[in-house]
C-alpha cells in the first residue's frame, strides 16, 4: 500500500540554524510533492510544490529537494526563527494527467525553533 | 487571493443529531473541493472529492450515507454529518482547487472542530 513517512515526530532546532525535514514515500509515482505548514487548530497552508522533473525549488528561506530515485524529499528552512515553529506536512498527489486528486498527507513533523 | 472559509469554526452537538459544515471559496471559483478529517496527532485523511454539479467520490471506508456532500455551486460545498456519534468527533477541513494547466494547488479552509457528546 502507499505510504508516506516523515521520519521525525518532533525536531528541536536552535534559532538561526537550518532546519531539515525529511519525507519518504513508498509505492507511489507522484506527479508532484507538496509541503504545507499547519499551526494548532488551523488548516494547512501551502508552502511549496515541486514536480517530478524538478530536483530543487526555493522560496525565500525555504528550499525543497525531490529525489524520485530515493523516493525522498527534503525540506529546509534556513536562518530559522521562533515564528517558524509549527507542524510541517508532506503531501503527495499521484495524478497522472487531467482531473484533480485529493492529497495524501504524512503525519507531519513538529518543528520547534528555540530562541 | 485564494481564500477558503469554513463555517462554523467549531460545533458541539448531541449524539444522533446532524451537523452541516459549509466550505466556501471566497475569491475564486473552485473546480473541485475536497473534504478531509484529522484526528489528534494524526495526518489529514481524505474523505471525499466533490465536483460542482456531480456526485461526490468517497474514499474507501467513508460512508457516503453518513457524510453527505453537496456541491451546489463553484464556490460552495457542504458536508453534513448525519446521526453524529462521539467517534465522529474530529477536525474537518475542506480544500478547493482550480485546475491549472499542469499543477493545481489546494487551498485549505481553517477547519471545523466537531465535538459530539
Amino acid at each position: 500500500s502507499q505510504k508516506i513517512e516523515q521520519n521525525s515526530e518532533a525536531l528541536n532546532i536552535q534559532e538561526g540554524k537550518t532546519a531539515t525535514l525529511t519525507c519518504n514515500y513508498t509505492n507511489y509515482s507522484p506527479a508532484y510533492l507538496q509541503w504545507y505548514r499547519q499551526d494548532p487548530g488551523r488548516g494547512p497552508v501551502f508552502l511549496l510544490l515541486i514536480r517530478e522533473n524538478e530536483k530543487e525549488k526555493r522560496k525565500e528561506r525555504l528550499k525543497v529537494t525531490f529525489d524520485t530515485t530515493l523516493k525522498q524529499s527534503l525540506f529546509h528552512i534556513t536562518a530559522s526563527q521562533p515564528a517558524d515553529s509549527a507542524t510541517y506536512l508532506c503531501a503527495l498527489d499521484s495524478r497522472s494527467g487531467g482531473g484533480a486528486d485529493g492529497l495524501t498527507f504524512g503525519k507531519g513533523t513538529h518543528l520547534i525553533i528555540q530562541p | 487571493g485564494a481564500v477558503v472559509s469554513q463555517h462554523p469554526s467549531w460545533v458541539i452537538c448531541k449524539s444522533g443529531t446532524s451537523v452541516k459544515i459549509e466550505c466556501r471559496s471566497l475569491d475564486f471559483q473552485a473546480t473541485t473541493m475536497f473534504w478531509y478529517r484529522q484526528f489528534p496527532k494524526q495526518s489529514l485523511m481524505l474523505m471525499a472529492t466533490s465536483n460542482e454539479g456531480s456526485k461526490a467520490t468517497y474514499e474507501q471506508g467513508v460512508e457516503k450515507d453518513k457524510f453527505l456532500i453537496n456541491h451546489a455551486s463553484l464556490t460552495l460545498s457542504t458536508l453534513t454529518v448525519t446521526s453524529a456519534h462521539p467517534e465522529d468527533s474530529s477536525f474537518y477541513i475542506c480544500s478547493a482547487t482550480v485546475l491549472a494547466r499542469y499543477t493545481d494547488t489546494q487551498y485549505f479552509g481553517p477547519g471545523t472542530r466537531l465535538t459530539v457528546l
